[in-house]
């Protein structure tokens, strides 16, 4: 199994301030046909559904404001959200889905300092 | 804009079967494949298995050929049946679409326990 290590589990980030969070994947995750990273970013509030945010390691999914961004070298992966506003407060956790069983990072609680 | 709401029993006693609806509203189940994933209480989320117009396939190892998931076209729902619970099928439950290759559309989940 394609082990996730996310990092870190907890983040508190000033208003206005970047945040950034990164995964670490056991193997590579890149599709050797269409060379996408199979590496997801969701965002995750309370008594809300997850919300995708990022694919394919750096495709931001329509509607996801331009602050939050992913990016990939190798098997580490990244997302970074440029200027963290208060709504940013959530859980985020990243997803592998190149192959079976489809694997997840632990999850990082990101607060404002 | 898609919506999933997953319903069921919120207790289910050891040994007995856990069984799951995912209702979806705002599109089709046709043409997608459907996820159902749990996350246990203080571990990570947990990918237990999927449908595509009734293929389907389990992949978590702990599931053990205990899950069976179906689709209901005419009433636009995805169900899980998960047989023989134990407390380690404790867990909130998330029902999910496919979008292509991406894990797009998620329901709120439902919280499961298995006890007696």
């Amino acid at each position: 199994d394609i082990v996730i290590t996310q990092s870190p589990d907890s983040l508190a980030v000033s208003l206005g301030e970047r945040a950034t969070i990164t995964c670490k994947s056991s193997q590579s995750v890149l599709h050797n046909s269409n060379k996408h990273h199979y590496l997801s970013w969701y965002q995750h509030k309370p008594g809300q559904p997850p919300r995708l945010l990022i694919y394919w390691a750096s495709t931001r999914e329509s509607g996801v404001p331009d602050r939050f961004s992913g990016s990939a070298s190798g098997t580490d992966f990244t997302l970074t959200i440029s200027s963290l506003q208060a709504e940013d407060v959530a859980i985020y956790f990243c997803l592998q889905h190149i192959s079976a069983p489809y694997t997840f990072g632990q999850g990082t609680k990101l607060e404002i300092k | 804009q898609v919506r999933l709401q997953e319903s069921g029993p919120g207790l289910v006693k050891p040994s007995e079967t856990l069984s799951l609806t995912c209702t979806v509203s705002g599109g089709s189940i046709s043409g997608h494949y459907w996820g159902w994933l749990r996350q246990p209480p203080g571990k990570r989320l947990q990918y237990i298995g999927d449908i595509y117009f009734g293929a389907d396939r389990d992949y978590y190892p702990f599931i053990n050929n205990r899950l069976a998931i179906s689709v209901d076209t005419s009433k636009n729902q995805v169900s899980l049946r998960l047989n023989s619970v134990t407390t380690a099928d404790t867990a909130l439950y998330y029902c999910a679409r496919w979008r292509g290759d991406i894990l797009a559309d998620w329901g709120r989940g439902i919280l499961v326990t298995v006890s007696s």
